[in-house]
């Protein structure tokens, strides 16, 4: 099956400060990646779909600021927290999209534990 | 919009015997796809079935099968002779086209397999 790979696993930053967050397709071209945070024992939250060469499309109540997303090949897109606060402590999940007939199957990475000391 | 929900916050089962997860989903569409995925401790995302709304046939992954009742709006997901490996977080998913094939989520039910 399609991997999906995420870096780092985990990270802790002091406030403040910006964490990029790697997630590539390892085995195949993905024209489409999503970024989803979840809270501990919660659903996960869409936050924004990015799709190869052209801008992010941010959810509602989503800091396009804050949460910058680049999507430069068709095998990686990445996740910057820019001024990292404490309450951006959380677990990100990126999904990488493979088409099918008619939809887009999600594969996803293992996730990245971060922490905002 | 669409919304999935899943009323089970947690359950158990037994070693061995039978359980069935519910979902429901609110949608105005005809052709969608619904999905069950599996999160373990580890918290790895991993797809258990998929279920194409224009099939009437039930989806079946080994152990696995779903209970789709289109008219009720209802995805159902059965666990047969249950392991100690199914214990996770559990979440129902709705996905179709005219929503950017975006997957939506349920709130997610812990199933616990005990020994």
């Amino acid at each position: 099956g399609a991997v999906v790979s995420q870096h780092p696993s985990r990270v802790i930053c002091k406030s403040g400060t910006s964490v990029k967050i790697e997630c590539r397709s390892l085995d195949f071209q993905a024209t489409t990646m999503f970024w989803y945070r979840q809270f501990p024992k919660q659903s996960l939250m869409l936050m924004a779909t990015s799709n190869e060469g052209s801008k992010a499309t941010y959810e509602q109540g989503v800091e396009k600021d804050k949460f910058l997303i680049n999507h430069a090949s068709l095998t990686l897109s990445t996740l910057t927290v820019t001024s990292a606060h404490p309450e951006d402590s959380s677990f990100y999940i990126c999904s990488a999209g493979q088409s099918r007939a008619s939809y887009n199957e999600q594969f996803f990475g293992p996730g990245t534990r971060l922490t905002v000391l | 919009a669409q919304t999935v929900t899943q009323s089970q916050p947690e359950m158990s089962v037994q070693e061995a015997e039978t359980v069935t997860l519910s979902c429901t989903y609110d949608t105005s569409e005809n052709n969608y796809y619904l999905f069950w995925y599996k999160q373990p401790p580890s918290r790895q995302m991993i797809l258990v079935i998929r279920q194409e709304a224009y099939k009437q046939q039930n989806a079946t992954e080994n152990r696995f099968s779903v209970n789709f009742q289109k008219a009720a709006k209802s995805f159902s997901l059965k666990i047969s002779d249950s392991q100690l490996g199914d214990t996770a977080m559990y979440f129902c998913a709705f996905m179709n086209r005219e929503y950017g094939n975006k997957l939506v989520f349920g709130a997610g039910t812990i199933l616990r397999v005990k020994s």
